[in-house]
């Protein structure tokens, strides 16, 4: 049963331009989100997360919005960057029960020049 | 800082074998954490570990099993291959620091492919 879903396995975009990434999940008791980043043969390394007492967190070129109600998350990259191409997981867990992180499929995204 | 080793990176066994999979976290990281990687199923959380103990436990069958030492060094064994259990196999460990979440650093993976 996946709790976490990103339904655009796939996203191509133009360098310089924004790219948004979507991530919906079904847990309610999910409190903690993340965005990971995959390069082939690499493991996942940490972009940006986001507690649900937050609506927005930023770091540089990334953002993160929470929509609680809609149970909706999404990563913003201003501007895009060839380098920024690679898969995008969502992940999401319950903060007080260990740190088991529920991922999404991922969305891989090609940025173009 | 070195980062998250996982040994083999590579492995081919054959149905009905076992296999053991080694991580070493980043030194003073205390918890590691286990994940399957397919292309079906994504990334899949099997197991968690701190101070020896497991914290946490996905939903996978008895055959997956993972231990911790006492230099919070791990190993996952999965016993009676199936062809399923085809997959990345990747290892994370967190710093543990007391706080509701750490950020998990994850390793390059071990490929196991099931013949």
């Amino acid at each position: 049963d996946q709790q976490v879903k990103q339904n655009s396995p796939s996203l191509s975009v133009q360098e310089g331009r924004i790219s948004i990434l979507n991530c919906d999940y079904t847990n309610s008791m999910f409190d903690y989100f993340l965005w990971y980043k995959k390069y082939p043969a690499e493991g996942p390394t940490f972009l940006i997360s986001i507690s649900s007492i937050k609506d927005k967190n930023e770091d540089g070129r990334f953002t993160v919005f929470l929509n609680k109600s809609a149970k909706h998350l999404s990563l913003h990259i201003v501007p895009s960057q060839p380098g920024d191409s690679a898969v995008y997981f969502c992940a999401a867990s319950v903060s007080n029960s260990g740190y088991a992180l529920n991922f999404g499929k991922g969305t891989s995204l090609l940025v173009t020049p | 800082k070195a980062g998250v080793t996982q040994t083999p990176r590579y492995l081919i066994k054959t149905r009905g074998q076992q296999v053991t999979l080694s991580c070493s976290p980043i030194s003073g990281h205390r918890s590691v954490s286990w994940y399957q990687q397919t292309p079906g199923q994504g990334l899949q959380f099997l197991f968690e570990y701190f101070s020896e103990t497991q914290r946490n436990k996905g939903n996978f069958p008895g055959r997956f099993s993972g231990r911790q030492f006492s230099n919070s060094r791990s190993e996952m064994n999965v016993s009676t291959l199936e062809l399923g259990d085809s997959a990345l196999y990747l290892c994370a460990s967190s710093l543990n620091a007391g706080g509701p979440y750490n950020e998990q650093f994850f390793g390059p993976g071990t490929r196991l492919t099931v013949l």
